[in-house]
């Protein structure tokens, strides 16, 4: 079945360090993939995507490059802040009709002043 | 628009309780889910509903019913609450046209500890 992995954490780093989470997936179809953020005593929120290969998604400092060719989603900031500490989560999404988003377990980051 | 909205935002019941958890979305997505949240296991989706009178089970069923009798509304009931129905509970409702992108969008979540 359709499955995401992605990195276990909890990763620490310290203010404006480099941040690589990576994300591999398995899907019957041609999926869209997306990193969601959750932050402390919050819900889910979407943080970037991408719906086909090559494409990069970015907001906020955050970017991660559809790789069909080694079916991954790697998430990746150039400086992260303490406001970054938060869980994240890779999702995949199939477009052949309304099905459930298939997530990861998610990758708690710690940044540290 | 509010977006997707849950109720309670916490909730303590004793074990054999039941209890609804409340979600309503003001966005006209015909797709709504059920997930509950329990450290180092991700998200896990509890019943899902494609529309209006439509449901099905997710991965983690069992103590849980769900009904949709309109596109807003989507409750999550707990009929005999269980210690290990403990967790955080999100709504979400998905958005989008077919054969291009879905989109999810989550409540805040509601905190549910069973004694």
């Amino acid at each position: 079945g359709d499955s995401v992995t992605q990195m276990e954490g909890p990763v620490t780093l310290s203010e404006e360090a480099f941040l690589t989470i990576n994300c591999t997936y398995t899907a019957t179809g041609y999926p869209s993939l997306f990193w969601y953020v959750q932050y402390p005593g919050e819900g889910l929120q979407l943080l970037l995507k991408a719906t086909k290969a090559d494409d990069k998604g970015s907001n906020k400092g955050f970017e991660a490059t559809y790789r069909k060719e080694t079916t991954s989603f790697h998430l990746e900031k150039g400086s992260v802040q303490v406001s970054d500490s938060a869980v994240y989560f890779c999702a995949l999404s199939l477009r052949s009709g309304n099905t459930p988003l298939v997530f990861g377990k998610g990758t708690r980051l710690s940044v540290i002043a | 628009n509010a977006g997707v909205t849950q109720t309670p935002k916490f909730q303590v019941l004793k074990t054999g309780q039941s209890m609804t958890l409340q979600c309503a979305q003001d966005m006209n997505h015909e797709y709504m889910s059920w997930y509950r949240q329990d450290p180092g296991m991700g998200l896990r989706l509890i019943h899902y509903s494609v529309g209006a009178g439509i449901t099905d089970q997710g991965e983690v069923p069992n103590g849980y019913n769900v009904s949709r009798s309109t596109t807003e509304d989507f409750p999550l009931r707990l009929l005999s609450a269980a210690p290990s129905q403990t967790s955080v509970y999100f709504c979400a409702s998905t958005g989008g046209v077919a054969g291009s992108l879905y989109e999810q969008y989550f409540g805040p979540g509601t905190r549910l500890t069973v004694t």
